[in-house]
């Protein structure tokens, strides 16, 4: 089992719809989700993060957390072509100071 | 505030060869990190600094890659011989104490 898993894509909505894109972890004892957006040939920068169980919303993108499920998701309202990444879920692991990510899902906006 | 900063942007070398990938984190940041990242897959750590000292090097591969963090600021990786599946981007972080890490723009290693 991968330590953090996304569906990989490619995710497709409208111009204007929400993007739900999702992540789960396998270490029941995470402490810090982290979502980062990396467009094509760019690094990866850094979205929004998360700490507690619920949703924390930063202008179009929340964030929301379940640790009972393992699970993480992140949602970007009024969705523009140039939300069009690949957007990187990333776990600190419990006890572990290094940041695991998932594989990524590549969101296409279509105008 | 400047950023992480990575050089060379690009780097083609033959198989057997050797390349060293040099960063600069920003100021301050006691933690460093070096990802790398193959065409596809998500970031995998390959070292972590704290200051100039190895706080985990698990993922990485001894027997021909090595990374050292001179005086706690500036950090080399290098890789001696490379193999044509090193051809990835290899990304440095860093970050101060308990907050989010901030990446440069990568080294993008083109093994022939």
């Amino acid at each position: 089992q991968k330590e953090v898993e996304q569906n990989s894509g490619p995710l497709s909505v409208p111009e204007g719809a929400i993007a739900s894109l999702n992540c789960t972890y396998s270490d029941r004892g995470s402490q810090s989700f982290f979502w980062y957006r990396q467009y094509s040939g760019k690094s990866p920068e850094l979205i929004m993060f998360i700490y507690s169980n619920g949703d924390k919303e930063d202008g179009r993108f929340t964030a929301q957390l379940n640790k009972a499920s393992q699970y993480v998701s992140l949602l970007i309202r009024d969705s523009q072509p140039s939300d069009s990444a690949t957007y990187l879920c990333a776990v600190n692991m419990f006890e572990r100071a290094k940041l695991t990510f998932g594989s990524g899902t590549q969101l296409t906006v279509l105008p | 505030e400047a950023g992480v900063a990575q050089s060379p942007r690009y780097k083609i070398i033959e198989k057997r060869q050797s390349v060293a990938f040099w960063c600069n984190p920003i100021s301050g940041h006691a933690t460093l990190y070096w990802y790398q990242q193959i065409l596809g897959q998500g970031p995998k750590l390959l070292i972590q600094f704290q200051n100039n000292g190895v706080v985990d090097d698990s993922q990485l591969p001894k027997d021909r890659f090595s990374a050292e963090r001179l005086k706690g600021v500036d950090s080399t990786l290098k890789i001696q011989p490379a193999k044509l599946e090193d051809s990835a981007v290899y990304l440095c972080a860093s970050s101060p104490p308990t907050s989010p890490l901030h990446f440069g723009n990568g080294t993008r290693l083109t093994v022939t």
